[in-house]
């Protein structure tokens, strides 16, 4: 099973308007990142938020994260038609594999 | 810095051939991975090295599958025998150590007629 994984397949929105992207996962965890695929590329990171803190922004996007329920959401405003993309999370567990677990990702839609 | 690398961008392969994935890290970086990705089951992990040493090798993918590391600076995803069902975007990662950001090349598109 996924130890991370995202809540919904795809979202789709306006340019313009704001969208929250939510991710829970299984385990305890030091830190979550949120990463940015676009298409025919690679993901690349957008936030690392780490374990001890609930909120990190970058810009037009703001990260939250709640160890108590498990979940974490990235939001972004002003949403503009480059933001679509694949948006995943991955987590970096407290102890076992030493290295990031990736969620499935949400598919975001930006229409104009 | 040149991020990662990987060749080719596209591979056409018909069933039961060899094909061979290459993919240049990050310089400096410690850890590769390979991932396959496609729309059902999203990432999945297929080998995980640190310092050139085999971390994971994904379990399901064992039979077929063989990443190699011959340098700190090169690593090669052999599939044989390709199979239709291979047919994905292959992915490489590169990162410092451990849990940290992952830097992805842009991935190399298999078709398996």
């Amino acid at each position: 099973s996924q130890l991370a994984e995202e809540n919904l397949w795809a979202l789709s929105v306006h340019e313009g308007e704001s969208v929250t992207v939510n991710c829970s996962y299984k385990t305890s965890i030091t830190a979550l990142q949120w990463y940015r695929q676009k298409s025919g590329e690679g993901p690349a990171q957008l936030i690392l938020i780490r374990s001890n803190e609930r909120e990190k922004r970058n810009g037009r996007l703001r990260a939250t994260l709640d160890t108590s329920s498990q979940s974490s959401s990235l939001s972004i405003t002003a949403t503009r038609c480059e933001d679509t993309a694949v948006y995943f999370c991955a987590t970096e567990p407290e102890e076992g594999a030493d290295r990031l677990t990736f969620g499935k990702g949400t598919q975001l839609i930006i229409q104009p | 810095d040149a991020g990662v690398t990987q060749t080719p961008r596209h591979e056409v392969a018909e069933k039961g051939q060899t094909i061979i994935l290459k993919c240049e890290p990050v310089s400096g970086h410690n850890d590769l991975f390979w991932y396959r990705q496609t729309k059902i089951q999203g990432l999945e992990l297929l080998s995980y090295f640190r310092s050139k040493s085999l971390m994971e090798d994904g379990g399901a993918f064992k039979d077929r599958f063989k990443a190699e590391m011959l340098n700190s600076s090169f690593s090669t995803l052999k599939i044989q025998p390709t199979e239709p069902k291979d047919s994905a975007v292959y992915l490489c990662a590169s990162s410092g150590q451990g849990n940290a950001e992952q830097f992805f090349g842009p991935g190399t598109r298999l078709t398996v007629l």
